[in-house]
């Protein structure tokens, strides 16, 4: 199965600023996906990311708020745009195994939000 | 779309005992249903998975079953160790057209010493 970096793996923000997250895959995948996970709760799709076109985002979530990159097969962003504390959670990438059709998860990015 | 349910939320079990998670999910068209174990600090590791067309699998401690005709699908782990300690989430997808994960609400496993 595919291995992914993600990076940075946590960060202390202040409100009103961004952060970028970086997600790179040592194989070339079709589908990467970013999901959300607030404290002590379950995981919830952001938006699915496919090379070359934009991103699809899921209900309740918007491209102004997060930004999701794509530039090649391997890897990915996603920015957090002027961040309140109830942005504070783990943000994960994944990626679909074109082999098996497996989903493969990043270690994430514990985001917290002062 | 997809819903899934999972049971219990929190569950405590003597090391050596069996382990039962339980989930339920809305879509008939879901055909892979996934076991992730997360431990704490780290994202979802996959353990094992099951696609529609077959009702049961194994993998040496851990099992998983599938009964498409109640939708429901179950994680069996057999003689529990510490380290078995985790949140275990459940899932489904439709590997068709809307190939993404939907996940169950997580149970917290904690094995007895």
């Amino acid at each position: 199965s595919a291995v992914i970096s993600q990076k940075p793996s946590r960060d202390i923000c202040q409100r009103g600023t961004s952060l970028t997250i970086q997600c790179q895959v040592d194989s070339q995948v079709t589908m990467m996906f970013w999901y959300r996970q607030q404290p002590g709760q379950s995981l919830t799709l952001i938006a699915t990311a496919n090379q070359g076109s934009e991103a699809t985002y899921e209900s309740g979530f918007v491209i102004d708020k997060f930004p999701i990159s794509r530039p090649n097969l391997t890897f990915s962003t996603l920015t957090v745009s002027n961040m309140s504390p109830e942005d504070s959670s783990i943000y994960l990438c994944s990626v679909e195994d074109p082999l098996d059709y497996g989903y493969t998860f990043g270690s994430g990015t514990r985001l917290t939000v002062v | 779309g997809e819903n899934v349910e999972q049971h219990p939320s929190t569950l405590s079990v003597q090391e050596g005992d069996s382990a039962v998670i339980k989930c339920t999910y809305s879509d008939s068209a879901s055909n892979y249903f996934p076991w992730y174990k997360q431990e704490l600090g780290k994202g979802p590791q996959l353990i094992i998975d099951i696609r529609s067309n077959v009702g049961e699998k194994k993998d040496q401690r851990i099992a998983v079953t599938l009964n498409k005709t109640a939708k429901h699908f179950s994680l069996h782990i057999t003689e529990t160790q510490p380290e078995d300690s985790a949140v275990y989430f459940c899932a489904a997808s439709n590997t068709g057209s809307a190939r993404q994960l939907t996940f169950g609400s997580g149970t917290q496993l904690t094995v007895l010493p």
